[in-house]
């Protein structure tokens, strides 16, 4: 089974900074089944990234997804005030299980 | 519009049973393999089960097994989930989520707003 190890934990940053998280896979896993979900207080979470860098319909342009093997970063260029939430990546695979990281809170510092 | 709707959530008693129901609106719904995913108060996101477009198969996270059960029924766009021997561990949200394929990617597309169990004696 794939385990995600997401870092930081938690991410203090100011509206207007750079935002680079992390997901680090315990194995090689194929790109085109990583995935990041945004999840704010009290919502149910909405898909980020699919495919490692591909951003899902609506989502803006500041939100930016990279990395292969074991390492796959989620990049937040220019943070507006509703991007401050929990980000999870995912493994959704051919087969399961399809295990999520246990996230990054970015708060507002 | 694209709608999943959960019901069914509540208290019960450790050792209990508990069936969730999740209805499905504005897509065709036995076109989607469909997952049920817990999130514990505070806590992150697990997936607990999959159930393919025709339900020949079914996958459940090891903690789940043999006390969960995933279903469908296509002609009433309903997927459910029979939660049996339940467990102070298994209070949660849970939320019914829709599978997506673009190939060659898949991800969850569409989420519920969850229901709630509480299992407590």
């Amino acid at each position: 089974e794939i385990v995600l190890t997401q870092s930081p934990g938690t991410l203090s940053l100011s509206p207007g900074g750079r935002a680079t998280l992390s997901c680090r896979a315990s194995q090689s896993v194929s790109s085109n089944f990583l995935v990041w979900y945004q999840q704010k207080p009290g919502q149910t979470p909405r898909l980020l990234i699919y495919g490692a860098s591909t951003r899902a319909t609506g989502i803006p342009d500041r939100f930016s997804g990279s990395g292969s093997g074991t390492d796959f970063t989620l990049t937040i260029s220019r943070l507006e005030p509703e991007d401050f939430a929990v980000y999870y990546c995912q493994h959704y695979g051919t087969s399961p299980p399809y295990t999520f990281g246990q996230g990054t809170k970015l708060e507002i510092k | 519009q694209v709608h999943l709707v959960e019901s069914g959530g509540g208290v019960v008693q450790p050792g209990r049973s508990l069936r969730l129901s999740c209805a499905a609106s504005g897509f065709t719904f036995s076109n989607y393999r469909m997952h049920w995913v817990r999130q514990a108060p505070g806590k992150g996101l697990e997936w607990v089960a999959a159930i393919w477009y025709d339900a020949s198969n079914k996958y459940y996270v090891d903690s789940v097994k043999g006390r969960f059960t995933i279903s469908r029924d296509n002609s009433k766009n309903t997927l459910s989930l029979q939660m049996d021997s339940l467990r102070a561990e298994d209070t949660a949200l849970y939320y019914c989520v829709r599978h997506r394929e673009d190939y060659p990617y898949f991800y969850m597309d569409v989420w519920g707003k969850g229901t709630t169990v509480t299992v407590s004696s």
